[in-house]
Parts: C-alpha cells; sequence; structure tokens
C-alpha cells in the first residue's frame, strides 16, 4: 500500500527558483527518507530523517519533519536544470526496521533553464 | 566501488513464459531488497532478504513470483507464467543490513520487463 502521498504531483520552475514538494503520511513513522530517480542515476537516496528531527539540512535541500501533522517538505533552493527528476518520500515503520519502506507516487519536477 | 547491478536491463517476454531477473547487491550488505515499479507509480516492496535468516516474501502478489539469495549474495526473481498486469520495472536495492534504522538503501538501474 502507499502511505506517502506526495503533493504537488507535478512541479515547473525556472533555473534558479526554489523547489518545495510535501510528503503526507498516515501511520507512526521511525524515519522519513527522500529518494530522486531520474533517468540518468536511477533512485538515489537523498536525505534520512528521524522522528524525533523536526529539520535538516544536505548542501541545497532542506527537510521539515512535523510528526503532529504527519508531513514532510523537501525544499531545493537556487534549482538547476539537473534537478530536474523524480522526487520520493517513503516512510519507515514505527517498529525501527526498513524492510518495507512505504512510498509515495511522487512529485515531478522540471526544472527550466 | 562497484554499485548494485541489475540484470538485464531489459527483458521482452510472451505471456505464459518464465523469466528470470538478476540482482548483484554492493558487496558487504547483508539487506536485499526487490521492489516493482509501475510507470508513473511509487515503489511496491516484494521481498527482503537479511543474512541467513528467512526472508520476508510478504510483497509478492502472488505464487508466480519466488525469489533465492544465494550465499548471501546474488539474488535472483523468478516470474512464472508472466501475464501482461506484470509489466513493469523491477528493482533491486540493497543496504548494509535491515535491522538498523537508518540504513539508506542503494538501488539497482532496475529491470524494465514488458510481457506481451
Amino acid at each position: 500500500s502507499q502511505q506517502g502521498e506526495e503533493d504537488p504531483q507535478a512541479l515547473s520552475i525556472q533555473e534558479g527558483e526554489n523547489a518545495t514538494m510535501n510528503c503526507s503520511y498516515k501511520t507512526s513513522i521511525n524515519n522519513l527518507q527522500w529518494y530522486r530517480q531520474n533517468s540518468g542515476r536511477g533512485l538515489v537516496h537523498l536525505i534520512l530523517i528521524r522522528s524525533n528531527e523536526r529539520e535538516k539540512h544536505s548542501g541545497r535541500l532542506r527537510v521539515t519533519l512535523d510528526t503532529s501533522k504527519k508531513s514532510s517538505s523537501l525544499l531545493i533552493t537556487a534549482s538547476r536544470a539537473a534537478d530536474t527528476a523524480s522526487y520520493f518520500c517513503a516512510t519507515g515503520d514505527n517498529a525501527g526496521n526498513n524492510r518495507k519502506l512505504i512510498w509515495g507516487l511522487g512529485t515531478s519536477l522540471a526544472v527550466n533553464p | 566501488g562497484a554499485g548494485v547491478s541489475q540484470s538485464p536491463s531489459n527483458k521482452v517476454t510472451e505471456k505464459g513464459k518464465d523469466v528470470e531477473l538478476r540482482c548483484d547487491p554492493i558487496s558487504g550488505h547483508t539487506a536485499l531488497y526487490w521492489y516493482r515499479q509501475s510507470l508513473g507509480q511509487g515503489l511496491e516492496f516484494l521481498i527482503y532478504f537479511q543474512g541467513n535468516s528467512a526472508p520476508d516474501k510478504s510483497g509478492l502478489p502472488s505464487d508466480r513470483f519466488s525469489a533465492e539469495r544465494t550465499g548471501g549474495s546474488v539474488s535472483t526473481l523468478t516470474i512464472q507464467r508472466t501475464q501482461q498486469e506484470d509489466s513493469a520495472v523491477y528493482l533491486c536495492a540493497s543496504s548494509l543490513t535491515g535491522l538498523a534504522q537508518w540504513n539508506e538503501q542503494f538501488f539497482g538501474p532496475g529491470t524494465r520487463l514488458t510481457v506481451l
């Protein structure tokens, strides 16, 4: 079953702008991960945020987690054409194992040069 | 070092035939996962191997699907009597262990299966 729901489903921005994607989930989680998928590099892990963390940064990426609202956001600052990809959130269950990451349907991001 | 590799990259088969998909995980990774991704969809968990433990097969959609992992390394996903709805990209991933709470999964490039 798909727990994570990303929105928007599709996003188109100009190079240099910021892109924000959101993910909502239904059950208690141990951690939430964001992945990027494009035709060139396949599916790649971006960042993991644990349930006791509220914000995390990695380069141009900023992830927030609000467990009370069961939601997370991924912000990409100063976007580049190379950021064009689909972005997925995936949640690890509250039992603390990552055997069955539950995946959302993804946000398709297009960064126009 | 080498990442996760999968073969073949593309497979076209006729309905009713059996197919085997192969995954070579990253050396030293004890956890291996198979997922299926249909066009425009997220990932659907199929099966998980952790070391020498019995695999978690709870995601396999039918008894036509099976998987093995030999010697704790290479894995083969077998689909018997393929159906058109089996058409999808099959992704393999590995991680250092599936038991820790925060191990990222490293994905292979996938096998695109088309059942005619």
